[in-house]
């Protein structure tokens, strides 16, 4: 049972803006850095954003991280065909002193 | 170029155990902390544990503690997983990730490594 909420799913259309959304708590989102997974179907995942809002490099800036408190939200925009796909959110809880991963959203592109 | 190498698909029976390995190149091995992520089909991700091999410090997922176990063996840049008593339920794509020591950023990844448990 994932302890980060993600939204299962959201669409839009080509060139519009989606945001994705992770909820977590005081010892984990609210106390540690959170990093953005995007991942094709039979591929292993890809970092797109660390340390809330940092992008790797090759990473379009399209994508864009942020958080406040216990959420963190991922934005993407000019939306494309190929950006379809999961998108993982993942931290650290300080508590239980494990790694987490938030359920997933998929992401259609209509 | 950092790369990741798993080792290939096993199929199990149920109650036994399988060991998986991940071989790092490019980076110096002992700089970096690995973590095991798994996904069954058609679910998502989920952390099952995590090493840091220069201080041979591990933890791992609550509910999986007890069965598996993660090693590093710095002579071969190669970081083992081996969960015990597996059930129908452990069938999953188990992937290796590369962080930093200090971060739980997995900036590198496995190609994946598909564990079967069927009797």
């Amino acid at each position: 049972q994932p302890v980060l909420t993600q939204s299962p799913s959201v669409s839009a259309a080509p060139g519009q803006t989606v945001s994705i959304s992770c909820s977590g708590n005081s010892s984990n989102v609210g106390n540690y850095h959170v990093s953005w997974y995007q991942q094709f179907p039979g591929t292993a995942p890809k970092l797109l954003i660390y340390d809330d809002y940092k992008r790797p490099s090759g990473i379009p800036d399209r994508f864009s991280g942020s958080k406040s408190g216990t959420s963190a939200t991922l934005d993407i925009t000019g939306l494309q065909n190929g950006d379809e796909a999961e998108y993982y959110c993942g931290t650290w809880d300080s508590d239980l002193s494990v790694g987490l991963f938030g359920g997933g959203t998929q992401l259609t592109v209509l | 170029q950092v790369q990741l190498a798993q080792s290939g698909a096993e199929m199990k029976k149920p109650g036994s155990s399988v060991k998986v390995s991940c071989k790092a190149s490019g980076g110096s091995f002992s700089r970096y902390a690995f973590s095991w992520v798994r996904q069954a089909p058609g679910q998502g991700l989920e952390w099952v544990g995590r090493i840091v091999p220069v201080f041979g410090t591990t933890h791992y997922a609550q509910r999986m503690q007890g069965r598996v176990n993660i090693i590093a063996d710095e002579f071969t840049s190669t970081v083992y997983m081996e969960l015990s008593s597996l059930q129908s339920e452990d069938t999953a794509v188990y992937f290796c990730a590369r962080s930093g020591m200090t971060t739980v950023t997995h900036e590198h990844w496995g190609q994946g490594t598909l564990v079967t448990v069927s009797s």
